[in-house]
């Protein structure tokens, strides 16, 4: 089983600052991951995949990158429907969720 | 408007067996394939399985092997459904279950990055 590690656990950040999350692979998995995001009592919502490309209707202030096994995502700035737990997911074989991300406010 | 609604909130004594719907509608059902996942309150997200909706081929995630069964039901003249019947129920299966459909681009599509999600159902294993 491929095992993704996300750092940190929690982020907080203020409203127009840049968020960087981090989701490291135990094994190569080319560019086979997505991010999402997901809000209290909701279904998590599809942001990224393969690595660096936005999903329909996703705002441009979503980048993810890859580099190896290390892949980041940043939010330019932070908007206030943006604090949420991010999720990583690789699909290069069975599908493993990272442990997640928490962006809360500052 | 694509729509993954899923059945209710459910309540089941250890050993027993579940089932979860998860009907579609506003797309081609047989053009995508639908997974499952659930989520224990406060927990991550964990792959179960997949069902392709053209010819109901599965995938299960190794943990859920034997366990879980996932089916569907094409009717021609009403909303397609998916079901997720998970037996042998354990106090550590308490969760909310999703439905949700893979992801296509204009170019392609993916199989495991999901993209329209149901409204979850929880399960509550608990003698």
């Amino acid at each position: 089983e491929i095992v993704l590690t996300q750092s940190p656990a929690t982020l907080s950040a203020s409203p127009g600052e840049r968020a960087t999350l981090s989701c490291r692979a135990s094994q190569t998995i080319s560019n086979n991951l997505a991010w999402y995001q997901q809000k209290p009592g909701q279904a998590p919502r599809l942001l990224i995949y393969g690595a660096s490309t936005r999903a329909t209707g996703i705002p441009d202030r979503f980048g993810g990158s890859a580099s190896g096994t290390e892949f980041t995502l940043t939010i330019s700035s932070l908007q206030s429907e943006d604090f949420a737990f991010y999720y990583c997911q690789q699909y290069s074989d069975w599908p493993t969720f990272g442990p997640g991300t928490k962006v809360d406010i500052k | 408007q694509v729509l993954l609604v899923q059945s209710g909130a459910e309540v089941k004594k250890p050993g027993a067996s579940v089932k979860v719907s998860c009907k579609t509608s506003g797309y081609t059902f047989y053009k995508y394939g639908i997974t499952w996942v659930r989520q224990v309150p406060g927990q991550g997200l964990e792959w179960m399985g997949w069902i392709r909706g053209s010819n109901s081929h599965t995938r299960y995630a190794q943990k859920f092997q034997g366990r879980v069964t996932l089916t569907t039901n094409t009717s021609a003249t009403s909303a397609s459904t998916v079901y997720m019947e998970l037996r042998n129920l354990r106090s550590d299966d308490t969760a909310v279950y999703y439905c949700a459909r893979e992801y296509c681009s204009s170019v392609s599509c993916y199989a495991d990055v999901l993209d329209i999600w149901g409204q979850g159902t929880m399960l509550t294993v608990s003698s």
